[in-house]
């Protein structure tokens, strides 16, 4: 079935340092989503990257879409403590989306 | 934006007793609905996509017979997990789309359940 790779698994940043986590597919992608799950918490939806080479900004988060549309990237820039959490991935694969396994996000204040 | 809610938040059983969990979409019609274990500091795994109307789509590897769905209504789905033992101790989510697909998905609080 299709898998996506998300790198890496877990990072701990000093506050105001960035962070960047990947996901990587063997197979061109219709889309890519990604989900920020705070500790204790449920998914929520971040965004949706539908064309190639796509980039979006929300506030200090880039995420971008590789031109081959395989990979994708999520970059937070200057983290807060408010960033904690973990960040997923998601794919489309037949009606049903998969999930990256995620990379946790600590913050040192 | 949507808005999905889940009962029980938390729920503590004996082994052997049924565990019923629900899922309902607030303020929109959810035509799809999926249900999602994750084990500690693991990924979200789909474990069945259900339609309002039809019978539940399983995931290789999970037992119908064990988790039943239901999804009677176009904003109310169940989850019952039967005869549950301590492996089934997890953190049990719920999702919502609009469509018939895979889009954007709204997940509910989620069902903690610790099974002695």
């Amino acid at each position: 079935g299709q898998q996506v790779m998300q790198i890496p698994q877990y990072q701990h940043v000093q506050e105001g340092e960035d962070f960047t986590t990947y996901c990587n597919s063997s197979t061109t992608l219709s889309n890519i989503q990604w989900y920020k799950q705070r500790p204790g918490g449920h998914p929520v939806f971040l965004i949706q990257l539908v064309k190639s080479g796509e980039v979006k900004k929300q506030k200090r988060l880039t995420f971008q879409f590789g031109e081959a549309k395989k990979n994708s990237s999520l970059h937070i820039t200057a983290t807060q403590t408010t960033d904690v959490g973990t960040y997923f991935c998601a794919v489309e694969y037949g009606n049903k989306l998969v999930f990256g396994a995620g990379t946790i996000l600590r913050v040192k204040s | 934006g949507a808005v999905v809610s889940q009962h029980p938040s938390r729920v503590i059983c004996k082994s052997g007793t049924s565990v019923k969990i629900e899922c309902r979409s607030l303020d929109f019609q959810a035509t799809t609905m999926f249900w999602y274990r994750q084990f500690p500091k693991q990924s979200l795994m789909l474990m069945a996509t259900s339609n309002e109307g039809s019978k539940a789509t399983y995931e290789q590897g999970v037992e119908k017979d064990k988790f039943l769905i239901n999804h009677a209504s176009l904003t109310l789905s169940t989850l019952t997990v039967t005869s549950a033992h301590p492996e089934d101790s997890s953190f049990y989510i719920c999702s919502a789309s609009v469509g018939r697909s895979k889009e954007t998905q709204y997940f509910g609080p989620g069902t903690r359940l610790l099974v002695l």
